[in-house]
């Protein structure tokens, strides 16, 4: 089945800088790939997706870019604020969605 | 993208007991879960909850522990049965809503001494 692995499991950066965290999946057949953010008490919020047949997609400050031959995607933060502190998740959808085990995000004011 | 409420959105419990939790939609969706988020770790599926029929449990995970109904397109119940502490766990309900992109609710927070 599906195996999606994920780092760093925790990432401090200071405001105004940019964070990067990358997935890599195992099932060459996962054909769509969300990220989520995770804030603390609540549930996973989706932010951005990508399909397979698209390489890159950004949505203001957040952008995702999806290489299906070495089968990683990476998320991209510019401009970090206070406010982008949570646990990100990375996930694959193939015949089930398959979440990876989380990215610690805190940036420091 | 669907709201999503859950009930309660959090419990203490005494083990040995059984906890229902309720998941609403605002818009009738044909695929609902159920995913279960242990302290600090990640999202896994505990079950597909099936409108009109018994739900599809994933390895792991069976009926007796986690009875799932699902009476319309847009209520669903888990159970969580004779319940030990390391059933303290976060419950998440999730529909799709496309092909693709999925939601998930607030979660109920389960602590169970």
């Amino acid at each position: 089945g599906e195996n999606v692995e994920q780092h760093p499991s925790t990432l401090s950066v200071q405001e105004g800088d940019s964070a990067v965290i990358k997935c890599t999946y195992s099932d060459s057949a996962s054909n769509y790939f969300p990220w989520y953010k995770q804030e603390l008490g609540k549930g996973p919020q989706l932010i951005i997706d990508i399909r397979s047949n698209v390489g890159e997609k950004k949505d203001q400050r957040i952008a995702v870019t999806l290489n299906k031959t070495a089968k990683h995607f990476s998320l991209h933060i510019t401009e970090t604020q206070p406010e982008d502190s949570a646990v990100y998740f990375c996930a694959a959808r193939g015949k089930n969605f398959v979440f990876g085990p989380g990215t610690r995000l805190s940036v420091l004011p | 993208s669907a709201v999503i409420s859950q009930k309660p959105s959090r419990d203490i419990c005494q083990r040995g007991t059984s906890l229902t939790i309720q998941c609403q939609v605002d818009s009738q969706v044909t695929m609902m879960f159920w995913y279960r988020q242990q302290p600090g770790q990640s999202l896994t599926l505990i079950a597909t909850a099936n409108q009109g029929s018994e739900a599809t449990y994933e390895s792991g995970f069976v009926i007796d522990k986690f009875p799932i109904s699902r009476p319309n397109l847009t209520f669903s119940t888990l159970t969580v049965s004779n319940m030990s502490p390391e059933d303290s766990s976060i419950y998440l309900c999730s529909v799709r809503l496309s092909s693709y992109a999925m939601d998930f609710g607030p979660g109920t927070r389960l602590t169970v001494l």
